[in-house]
């Protein structure tokens, strides 16, 4: 089992819906998680961090976090075509400083 | 606030060659992460440095190699360059205390021919 899972998509959304992003995990140790959003050729992003069981919010965004069933998820609430990137999710690796990335979810937003 | 830079963006070097890549972290942002991001394999941990130590290496053959300067720049080394190194080589910063998420420059893009 990879360390950190995602679907790779595309996930296709309309302009406004809500689009689900979904990760699961294989150490149950793991603390802290990050979403990143990378535009086509561009660096990662830093959009969320979360580090206890249940949501947080900001903004259009909203992350959940579920240890039990070692799954993070990323909504994101009237989505935008601006909003069509890679999500990718990450955790450290132990209680290393090693950051592991996800293979990302491809968002499509259709206008 | 400057954030991570990177130089240079691009590069084109043969095969054979060796290549430096150089990264100026977020100020106050001890620890320089390295990753190597393909189409095919996704962003892979090349190595972590904190306070000029290197805490964590990924799996790398020891062509790649990096160090860290007192004001906590940071260099990677690619020795006898090979096809396969082209890559988005993408460095971030952080306070390096393990649970928060690292910031990352805009990358270098190398092209080995």
């Amino acid at each position: 089992q990879k360390e950190v899972e995602q679907n790779s998509g595309p996930l296709s959304v309309p302009e406004g819906a809500i689009a689900s992003l979904n990760c699961t995990y294989s150490d149950r140790g793991s603390q802290s998680f990050f979403w990143y959003r990378q535009y086509s050729g561009k660096s990662p992003e830093l959009i969320m961090s979360i580090y206890s069981n249940g949501d947080k919010e900001d903004g259009r965004f909203t992350a959940q976090l579920n240890k039990a069933s070692q799954y993070v998820s990323l909504l994101i609430r009237d989505s935008q075509p601006s909003d069509s990137a890679t999500y990718l999710c990450a955790r450290p690796r132990d209680s290393s400083y090693k950051l592991i990335f996800g293979s990302g979810t491809r968002l499509l937003v259709r206008p | 606030k400057a954030g991570v830079t990177q130089t240079p963006r691009y590069l084109i070097k043969t095969r054979g060659q060796q290549v430096t890549l150089s990264c100026s972290p977020i100020s106050g942002h001890r620890s320089v992460s390295w990753y190597q991001q393909t189409p095919g394999q996704g962003l892979q941990f090349l190595f972590e440095y904190f306070s000029e130590t290197q805490r964590n290496k990924g799996n790398f053959p020891g062509r790649f190699s990096g160090r860290q300067f007192s004001n906590s720049r940071s260099e990677m080394n690619v020795s006898t360059l090979e096809l396969g190194d082209s890559a988005l080589y993408l460095c971030a910063s952080s306070l390096g205390q393990g649970d928060d998420g690292y910031t990352f420059g805009s990358g270098t893009r190398l092209t080995v021919v």
